[in-house]
C-alpha cells in the first residue's frame, strides 16, 4: 500500500524566513496531494493541495511543488509569521476515497 | 456550514469501560472517515463509509473497536472494553460526493480519549 514519508519532523525558523517541508510517496497511482495544518487542540485543516497533472501551485505565501518522476512533493512557506507555527501534514491519495498521511512536521516560527 | 461535529470533545474513562464517540458529518457529504492520532503512529485511518455503508475497515485495530453509520448524518465509533493503549485523539472527517472531484477531506475538532 501507499507509504508517505515526511521530513523534517521539527523545523524552527526566524520570522520572515522561508520554511520548506518535504514528502515522498511510494504508490505511483497516487494523484492527489493535500497539505493540512493542525493547530493545538484542533483538527487538521486543508491549506493547499495539488493534483498530479500540475507541477506547482501557489496561494499567497504558500506554494506546493510536485515531482511525479521522483515521487516527491514539497510545501514552501515564505515570509513566515508566528501564526504559521503549527504541525503540518502532507498526504497522498492512492484512490479517490483514501488519504495516507505523513508523520507531520512541527513548525516553530520565532518572533 | 457548521463543519464536522464530534462529541464528546474530551473523555476520561476507566479501563474496561465502554466508550462511544459520535460524529455528525457535513450535510451532503457521502464519505465519512474515522482517524486516530497518536504521537507514535501519527494519523491512522480506522474505517470509512460511503453512503452509510462501511467500505474499508482494515485499519480497525481489533474486535474491541466497532463503527456504525445508521444514517447520513450520524456515525459512532465504539470501543468495548477500553484499554489504556486506546488513549488517543479520534477524528471524524467527511468528504463531498463526486467522481474525480477534489478529494478534500474535512476534519472535525476531534475527541480526546484518555483511558486510565
Amino acid at each position: 500500500g501507499e507509504n508517505v514519508e515526511q521530513h523534517p519532523s521539527t523545523l524552527s525558523v526566524q520570522e520572515g524566513d522561508s520554511a520548506v517541508i518535504k514528502c515522498t510517496y511510494s504508490d505511483s497511482a497516487s494523484n492527489y496531494f493535500p497539505w493540512y495544518k493542525q493547530e493545538l487542540g484542533k483538527g487538521p485543516q486543508l491549506i493547499i493541495d495539488i493534483r498530479s497533472n500540475v507541477g506547482e501551485k501557489k496561494d499567497q505565501r504558500i506554494a506546493v511543488t510536485l515531482n511525479k518522476t521522483a515521487k516527491h512533493f514539497s510545501l514552501h512557506i515564505t515570509e513566515t509569521q508566528p501564526e504559521d507555527s503549527a504541525v503540518y501534514f502532507c498526504a497522498a491519495s492512492p484512490s479517490s476515497y483514501k488519504l495516507i498521511f505523513g508523520s507531520g512536521t512541527r513548525l516553530l516560527v520565532r518572533p | 456550514d457548521a463543519g464536522v461535529i464530534q462529541s464528546p470533545r474530551h473523555e476520561v474513562t476507566e479501563m474496561g469501560q465502554e466508550v462511544t464517540l459520535r460524529c455528525k458529518p457535513i450535510s451532503g457529504h457521502d464519505y465519512l472517515f474515522w482517524y486516530r492520532q497518536t504521537m507514535m503512529r501519527g494519523l491512522e485511518l480506522l474505517i470509512y463509509f460511503n453512503n452509510n455503508v462501511p467500505i474499508d475497515d482494515s485499519g480497525m485495530p481489533e474486535d474491541r473497536f466497532s463503527a456504525k453509520m445508521p444514517n447520513a448524518s450520524f456515525s459512532t465509533l465504539k470501543i468495548q472494553p477500553s484499554e489504556p493503549r486506546d488513549s488517543a485523539v479520534y477524528f471524524c472527517a467527511s468528504r463531498p460526493p463526486g467522481t474525480g472531484a477534489r478529494n478534500t477531506i474535512y476534519f472535525g475538532e476531534g475527541s480526546w480519549l484518555t483511558v486510565v
